[in-house]
């Protein structure tokens, strides 16, 4: 039984790198949901995909971050030019539709140098 | 604006009950979810509600109050693996929105 899966599960990177975080979702979910989490905060949303249509972006915190999903399944998000206040936990989450309970990946915990 | 309030520490001892309680001031509303999280790993889905009233799933059941803006969490019969954090969320009245987390409640249960 698949659950939501992301890769890497750690990420230590340099300042000013790209970085690419994937998410596999769970199997015939239509809506994928990034999210970060940084120490002591919340789950702060960053972007929405629904099946095909244009997603919702309006969490995105700058133009530096980035994110597609091909073929209605896999997602990637995109860091460029990585700053150390990116440092954070990303987290996916898919759900079978809209109004669905989302279920959420391990994460992959960023750490900019 | 957006606010969602929740206690950030709460502690207990096994076998007792406690109530996690959650408000929530937003842009519309259309449910709320009780999502737990232990630490360094994902958040797992407990509790949906969107009418008023009371949802019991086994030890856990969560209330919601639309009219207050509130909604708690509460555990029974604690056992120490539910030393966790405790995370609600609210999602906005369009459709499709993601949902709006707050900070989290750690809970921390002794024996």
């Amino acid at each position: 039984g698949a659950g939501v899966s992301q890769s890497p599960s750690n990420k230590v990177t340099e300042k000013g790198k790209d970085v690419e975080l994937r998410c596999d979702p769970i199997s015939g979910h239509t809506a994928l949901y990034w999210y970060r989490q940084s120490l002591g905060q919340g789950l702060e949303f960053l972007i929405y995909f629904q099946g095909n249509s244009a997603p919702d972006k309006s969490g995105l915190p700058s133009d530096r971050f980035s994110a597609e999903r091909t073929g209605g399944s896999v997602s990637t998000l995109t860091i460029q030019r990585t700053q150390q206040e990116d440092s954070a936990v990303y987290l996916c989450a898919s759900s079978l539709d809209f109004d669905q309970p989302q279920h959420f990946g391990d994460g992959t915990r960023l750490s900019i140098l | 604006g957006q606010n969602i309030d929740q206690p950030t520490e709460m502690t207990a001892t096994e076998g007792a009950i406690v109530q996690i309680n959650c408000t929530y001031q937003t842009s519309g509303f259309n449910g709320l979810f009780w999502y737990q999280q232990h630490a360094g790993e994902a958040p797992t889905f407990l509790s949906y509600n969107v009418l008023d009233g009371l949802e019991e799933k086994g030890r856990f059941s969560s209330f919601l109050s639309r009219s207050k803006g509130y909604s708690y969490l509460l555990l029974k019969e604690l056992q120490m693996k539910d030393s966790a954090s405790y995370l609600c969320a609210v999602r906005e009245e369009q459709a499709g929105t993601a949902l709006i987390f707050g900070k989290g409640t750690t809970l921390s249960v002794s024996s």
